[in-house]
């Protein structure tokens, strides 16, 4: 069974910049997740996903986070303009009927 | 909110030697998850705990829920070198909807 993907792996970009993140999570799995980690931190809930529909937004940064699922599979994460402190390992993972959830090897984001 | 305090920060081991790493929660813990993550990496997970009392193994890695449900603890025995990286606790809040909250982690070092 395949993991969950994530792409890309690694993104350096400017400050005021746009970036994207992508997501596929393991076949089948209804609920997707994406955390944001912080260096020497734990993983803190950006958005959660039911198929296409979120269950829960409330730690994302609307003004400058996004994130969409449309066909209920894939999903992006997008920050626009970037912050120095958006620096952070951004995760995403997914869930089946179990509550067991799923990682990606996540994305290392680094604003300069 | 729920807060996770782990214990202790970080932990440095000769191989060979047993290791204890604890979860404490603020608030009862409904759900408490154990996963390793390898530095730059995504989390791997390792075990569920529900119930008070509850204790679960996997190799050489135990994990148990105290009675009282606001404390969890992982014991490796006989540590090796590849069982070094950052340990996550994660709890569900609410028992309900399938969140994570995570602790800050503990960075555990094997030294050969």
């Amino acid at each position: 069974e395949a993991g969950v993907a994530q792409s890309p792996r690694y993104k350096i970009i400017e400050k005021r910049q746009s970036v994207a993140f992508w997501c596929n999570p393991i076949s089948g799995h209804a609920t997707l997740y994406w955390y944001q980690q912080i260096l020497g931190q734990g993983p803190k809930l950006l958005i959660q996903f039911q198929n296409n529909g979120v269950v829960d937004d409330s730690q994302l940064p609307k003004d400058r986070f996004s994130a969409e699922r449309l066909k209920g599979v894939d999903s992006t994460l997008k920050i626009q303009p970037a912050k120095l402190e958006d620096s952070a390992v951004y995760l995403c993972a997914s869930s089946g009927p179990g509550n067991e959830q799923f990682f990606g090897p996540g994305t290392r984001l680094t604003v300069l | 909110s729920q807060e996770l305090e782990q214990s202790p920060q970080s932990l440095i081991v000769q191989e060979g030697k047993n290791l204890t790493i604890n979860c404490t929660s603020s608030k009862t813990l409904y759900g408490l998850y154990w996963y390793k993550q390898k530095y730059g990496e995504g989390l791997i997970f390792l075990m569920m705990l529900q119930k008070g009392g509850e204790e679960k193994s996997h190799e050489k890695i135990t994990a148990k829920l105290d009675e009282k449900k606001q404390q969890s603890s992982l014991h490796i025995t006989a540590s090796q070198p590849s069982h070094a990286g950052i340990y996550l606790c994660g709890a569900d809040p609410s028992g309900s909807a399938r969140q994570l909250t995570f602790g800050s982690g503990t960075q555990l070092t094997v030294l050969p």
